[in-house]
This record gives structure tokens, sequence and C-alpha cells, in this order.
């Protein structure tokens, strides 16, 4: 079956960067879409990137262009995000997601909590 | 940016209650529209994609309407197990933004 495993809380500093994985099983990466979202404590969802089946082409939401990287391994079978320039309002559990037959966010990892404080 | 808006943004509602939600797009999202449960502490959960299409595994009592601009989730009688936070979210382009939430309390 479809499982998305994320890695362990993170505690970072003001202006650190933090990568968070997502090893998949159960199907193959290089068939869907994978997306990154966050949720500040107590807050909404926000969606933040995507990255395509092909594994080279990304998209990010405005507010997140050029401070996000979404990158993957095949090999490892792993999605990976990396925020730069951490700050306390960056405090947030991290989803990733797999797409289906189409880009909705089917399936969801268990979440990451990165926690930004000096 | 597509901007999504649900309402109401709490709803207070009983066991066996039929109730409905609402999301509006600030322009035209055709039926690329999901809506997905979250509970306390535990990632989202798809139950509707493309406007109206259930997820597997989610009970008949919710469904999804509507195309354009406006759209309904509709849960036809609570259970116990539906209390919880409820987002849509647009996925015409690719900014994929949410609704804010509308959250579900028992009465």
């Amino acid at each position: 079956q479809v499982q998305l495993l994320q890695s362990g809380a993170e505690v970072k500093k003001p202006g650190d960067s933090v990568k968070i994985a997502c090893k998949a099983s159960g199907f193959t990466l290089t068939s869907y879409y994978m997306h990154w979202a966050r949720q500040a404590p107590g807050e909404g969802l926000e969606w933040m990137g995507i990255i395509y089946p092909d594994g080279v082409s990304t998209r990010y939401a405005q507010k997140f262009q050029g401070r996000v990287t979404v990158t993957r391994d095949t090999s490892t079978r792993t999605v990976y995000m990396e925020m730069s320039g951490l700050r306390s309002e960056d405090t947030a559990s991290y989803y990733c997601a797999r797409a289906g037959t189409d880009t909705a966010m089917y399936y969801w990892g268990q979440g990451t909590l990165v926690t930004v404080s000096s | 940016d597509i901007e999504m808006t649900q309402s109401p943004s709490n709803l207070s509602a009983s066991v066996g209650d039929r109730v409905t939600i609402t999301c509006r797009a600030s322009q035209d999202i055709s039926s690329w529209l999901a809506w997905y449960q979250q509970k306390p502490g535990i990632a989202p959960k798809l139950l509707i994609y493309k406007a109206s299409n259930l997820e597997t595994g989610v009970p008949s009592r919710f469904s999804g309407s509507g195309s354009g601009t406006e759209f309904t989730l509709t849960i036809s009688s609570l259970q116990p197990d539906d209390f919880a936070t409820y987002y849509c979210q647009q996925y015409k382009s690719f900014s994929y933004t949410f609704g804010q939430g509308t959250k579900l309390e028992i009465k």
C-alpha cells in the first residue's frame, strides 16, 4: 500500500536551513506528482510546492519562491523539501503528499514538526 | 493567485444532522476542487476530488457538488467521527490554494 514516511522533528535557529525527507513506498515516484504543504500551530493548511513525475520540473507558491527547493532521489525513493532563511513564522508541521489520477493530494505523510527559535 | 473562501468558519451541529459547507473561488476553477478532513494532530485526509468524486473508502454520507466558483460539501447524517476541520483546495492552477477551514463541532 502507499506509504509516505517523513523524517523526524527538527529544531532550528533563525537563519538556518532545514531539509525534510519523505520516503515513498508502495508506488513508483516517477509516475506521480508530489506536493509539500505546511500548517502553523492552530492555523490552516498552506500549499508550498510540487515536483513533477519527471523529477526535474517544479512549481512553488509565490510566497516560497527562492526559499524552498523540492528535489527527488529515485534511488532511495525519497522526496526532499529544503527551506532556507528560517524565521520564527516558519514554525509549523510540514507534510508531503502524493497526487493521484489528478493533482489533488491523495496520500499524506505523517508530518514533520519544524520549530524555529533562538 | 486564486483565493478560496469557506463558510462558515465554525459550525456546531448534532449527530444525525445534515450539514453543508460552502467554498467559493475568486475565479473559475471548473471542477478542480478537493475537500479534506483533518483531525487534531493528524495529517489531512482526502474526501472528495474533482468537486464531486468520492475518494475510495470514504463513507457515502459525504458528497460534493458545484463547478466554476461555488462548491459545497454535504454530510447527510453526521456521525461522531465526523467532528473535525474541513478544507477545500483548488487545483486548477499551480498554486493549489486552500480555504481557511471550517471547524465542525458537536452541539
